[in-house]
């Protein structure tokens, strides 16, 4: 019931293209969802977060959808460039506690 | 990076060895945290330090010791480490429960 699990755990797209990463938990005590991005050598940062009161939150060429019903969020990144490839993270805050729970991991690889 | 740092970026110890990681944050939080980031993993948080007072302990194995002498410094002493601890050890931390900020990491290697 802690587990986020993220899919794809790879992903190439073109660049211009459309990359999307789903994630899905089972906790629905969850409160704040926020997207991760890793570099190689970095640690991770925060890219944009969303609460369950919201269906979407867009900032700039990245936008959270929320389907609270389904229990699934997703991350997705229009006109993807080549700098973005990196490592993306989605995680969960329960609620009350420090715990984030982190999915697993998506490599993103955007091909120039 | 000057919002959370960490020293050293690169470590090779053996097995019978001491060493220490440090973390240090600059933005005026409360909590900080280590985690183990490792391959195809999911970050696995370690400690939890509210204002120095251990908050979360996850069944972390005794060759790891964590220290946090005040809200803006925490260490990580290892001993007598094993080779499937070799990893990324992450940093991070926040104003209560709020978002979590990371370090660049340690990146560890036991031989």
């Amino acid at each position: 019931q802690q587990q986020v699990k993220q899919s794809p755990q790879s992903l190439i797209v073109q660049k211009g293209g459309i990359s999307i990463i789903n994630c899905a938990y089972e906790n629905t005590a969850f409160d704040y969802f926020p997207w991760y991005q890793q570099f190689p050598g970095k640690g991770p940062a925060l890219l944009i977060a969303i609460r369950p009161d919201v269906s979407e939150k867009k900032e700039g060429r990245f936008t959270i959808s929320f389907n609270k019903s389904a229990k699934q969020f997703s991350l997705h990144i229009m006109d993807s460039q080549p700098g973005d490839s990196a490592t993306y993270f989605c995680a969960a805050s329960d609620p009350g506690t420090y715990k984030y729970i982190f999915g697993t991991g998506t490599r993103l690889k955007v091909l120039a | 990076e000057t919002g959370v740092t960490q020293t050293p970026r690169h470590l090779v110890m053996g097995m019978t060895n001491k060493k220490s990681l440090k973390c240090e944050q600059h933005l005026g939080h409360n909590a900080m945290y280590w985690y183990k980031q490792s391959a195809k993993k999911p970050l696995e948080l370690m400690f939890v330090y509210n204002f120095k007072e251990q908050t979360e302990n996850n069944s972390v194995p005794s060759r790891f010791s964590p220290e946090c002498p005040n809200s803006s410094h925490l260490f990580l002493h290892l001993h007598t480490l094993q080779p499937e601890d070799s990893a990324l050890y992450l940093c991070a931390s926040s104003q209560e429960v709020g978002t979590q900020y990371f370090g660049p990491g340690t990146r560890l290697t036991v031989l």
